[in-house]
This record gives C-alpha cells, sequence and structure tokens, in this order.
C-alpha cells in the first residue's frame, strides 16, 4: 500500500519566521498536490507538482518535489497569521483510477 | 468557475439507518471519487467511478456502500446501514478526462451516526 507520510504533524510557529513541512512517499510517482484545509471546511488545492526538480510558489508558500528521493517540501517564508490551516500533501498512483493518497497532514498555528 | 456541490452539508442519522449523500459534480467531467475524512485524522480513498461503473475501491468501501450516477448529473454514495464509525465528512471529487488528473474536490457532508 502506498504510505504518505508528512512531518511535522503540529507546527506552532511565530509570525515572521520561516518553516518547512516534509512529504514523504513510499511509492514511484510524478504527481504530488498540496492542499489546505481550513477546520470544517473542504480541501483547497495549493499546487500541482508534475515532474521531478518541480518548484511553484504562490505568496508566502513554496513547493518543490523531488521523485527521486520521494519528496516533496512545502516552504513557508515569513508566516502570518492567515496561513494557520492544516495542509496535505497527496499523491496520485496514476495505474490505478488515479486515486489521491493523502498525508497525515500538518497543523499549522502562526502565532501573533 | 464550475464547482464540485454536495448535499446536505449535514446529515444527522441512527445507528442502522441507510444514508444518501449526494453529489453534482462539474458538468464535463468523466472522472467521480469519494473520500472520506474521520475528525482529525487524514483524507481515505473510498472508490472511484468511470463510465457508469466502479474502477477501484478501498477496503473500507464494503458491502455496506455503494454508488451511483442515476442521472446525467448526480453522484451518490448510499451507506446501507450505518455503524458509529461511519460518522465523518464525505468529499466527492470529480476529474475532466484521462489527461488531466487534477481532482476538484466538493465541500463535504459531514455525516454523524448517533
Amino acid at each position: 500500500e502506498l504510505k504518505v507520510e508528512q512531518n511535522p504533524l503540529f507546527l506552532s510557529m511565530q509570525e515572521g519566521k520561516n518553516y518547512t513541512i516534509y512529504c514523504n512517499y513510499s511509492t514511484t510517482s510524478d504527481r504530488l498536490y498540496w492542499y489546505r484545509q481550513d477546520p470544517g471546511k473542504s480541501l483547497e488545492s495549493l499546487f500541482v507538482l508534475l515532474s521531478n526538480g518541480a518548484v511553484k510558489q504562490e505568496g508566502r508558500l513554496m513547493a518543490s518535489l523531488d521523485t527521486k528521493a520521494r519528496l516533496s517540501t512545502l516552504h513557508i517564508t515569513a508566516a502570518v497569521h492567515d496561513l494557520s490551516a492544516t495542509y496535505f500533501c497527496a499523491v496520485v498512483r496514476t495505474n490505478t483510477g488515479n486515486q489521491f493518497y493523502f498525508g497525515t497532514g500538518t497543523s499549522l498555528t502562526v502565532i501573533p | 468557475e464550475p464547482e464540485v456541490t454536495q448535499t446536505p452539508s449535514h446529515q444527522v442519522t441512527q445507528m442502522g439507518q441507510e444514508v444518501i449523500l449526494r453529489c453534482v459534480p462539474i458538468s464535463n467531467h468523466l472522472y467521480f471519487y469519494w473520500y472520506r475524512q474521520i475528525l482529525g485524522q487524514k483524507v481515505e480513498f473510498l472508490v472511484s467511478f468511470y463510465n457508469n461503473e466502479i474502477s477501484e475501491k478501498s477496503e473500507i468501501f464494503d458491502d455496506q456502500f455503494s454508488v451511483e450516477r442515476p442521472d446525467g448529473s448526480n453522484f451518490t454514495l448510499k451507506i446501507r446501514s450505518t455503524k458509529l464509525e461511519d460518522s465523518a465528512m464525505y468529499f466527492c471529487a470529480s476529474r475532466r478526462d484521462r489527461g488531466n488528473h487534477e481532482q476538484y474536490f466538493g465541500p463535504g457532508t459531514r455525516l454523524t451516526v448517533t
């Protein structure tokens, strides 16, 4: 079974600081997604990473993908309170119905 | 912008009752999915559906679950006899076509089994 692990599971950081969330997965995949989820809400797509070495940036968030290491990172730069949410990575296994395998999630709290 | 919609937003039911969760995928999408998320846990795949049949299902999707696309727009998830452990948020997702792997998620239905 494909496993997707994130760390840390919980992250409390001060505004203005930088931090990285890691997503490791256990099988070959060249597509990785990052989602944001606010409490009680649905999943908001942040990034789609489609190839090895892909890097995407939106505002204070930057995501990268290393398919050889089976690792994706989500880097937060100069955190602000509005970034408080749970972040999930999801890996697609394209040869079997395209189901998403979600990571364990990282609950981020940005403290003023 | 087109979006996936789900109804109801919250369903409360008693153990042993049948529930039907409804989804309207984006209109030109061909692939449909159900996922669930138990409170505080990760999102788990339940089932994928294409061309009017199940293409893949997880171990969670046992005989108590079924899916249907009764008409050209709705995609439903039925739980025949609900258990307490079925309490979760259920998300529907749709995908446009074979070449496009991105899935668009609906707002979810919170199912509470008492």
